[in-house]
């Protein structure tokens, strides 16, 4: 069964730093997507960006970035100048290509952004 | 706005009794997608129903059930209500099944509820 692991459960930076959210995964794919959705106190979910993992370039979005390291299993999210409507719940997911394509999620990473 | 409706926001309801949530997904999407996140269990994977048809059942409890109607909308039936079920529940809509690039999941607002 796939699993995701996000092993931090909290973070902090201050306001235009950049800070690294770290994502682990296990499956016996080779193709598959992995995400990162935002969940600010509204706790409406919303997608940040996505990596498919057939794609060796990583993915950015504006001022949030991937590194997908294929081999290792691993999706860090970085975030540059980090701005104060960055500060949520960061999840880390999962799905297949082929087939049902559940989400599945890590245990999420608090973020603060320190003014 | 991600152009998934849920309703209602909020519930409040019994331990033992029955409640629906409904979930319009975004025009155009087929697939529509159930989610609920609590405390101790985090977010998981209800069921999936595309085109009016089950296509994936997660840990979905017996007490729960789906159905996905011949406009597309979906709505998840909680029966017999335990403390336990209290949480978020999210819907969230794609254009596909499976296999799509461009199939990425919108989510709803969620519908919480809480069972007293």
């Amino acid at each position: 069964a796939q699993t995701v692991t996000q092993s931090q459960p909290e973070m902090s930076v201050q306001e235009a730093e950049t800070v690294t959210l770290s994502c682990t995964y296990d499956t016996s794919e080779s193709d598959y997507y992995l995400f990162w959705y935002k969940q600010p106190p509204s706790r409406q979910m919303i997608l940040v960006i996505r990596q498919e993992a057939y794609k060796q370039q990583n993915a950015t979005e504006n001022r949030f970035s991937v590194n997908f390291q294929k081999a290792a299993k691993s999706f860090s999210l970085k975030i540059s100048d980090s701005q104060l409507g960055d500060a949520a719940m960061y999840f880390c997911a999962y799905s297949v290509i082929q087939g049902a394509q559940k989400l599945v999620f890590g245990q999420g990473t608090r973020l603060t952004i320190n003014p | 706005d991600s152009g998934v409706t849920q309703t209602p926001k909020h519930l409040i309801t019994a331990t033992g009794q029955r409640v629906t949530l409904r979930c319009s997904p975004r025009s155009g999407d087929l697939s529509v997608y159930w989610y609920q996140q609590s405390l101790d269990q985090g977010l998981q994977f209800l069921i999936q129903y595309y085109n009016g048809e089950e296509r994936a059942k997660g840990n979905i409890l017996e007490r729960f059930s789906a159905q996905q109607f011949p406009d597309l909308h979906s709505e998840l039936n909680l029966s017999s209500l335990e403390l336990g079920d209290s949480a978020l529940y999210f819907c969230a809509s794609s254009p596909f099944s499976s296999g799509r690039a461009e199939n990425i999941q919108y989510f709803g607002a969620g519908t919480r509820l809480s069972v007293l």
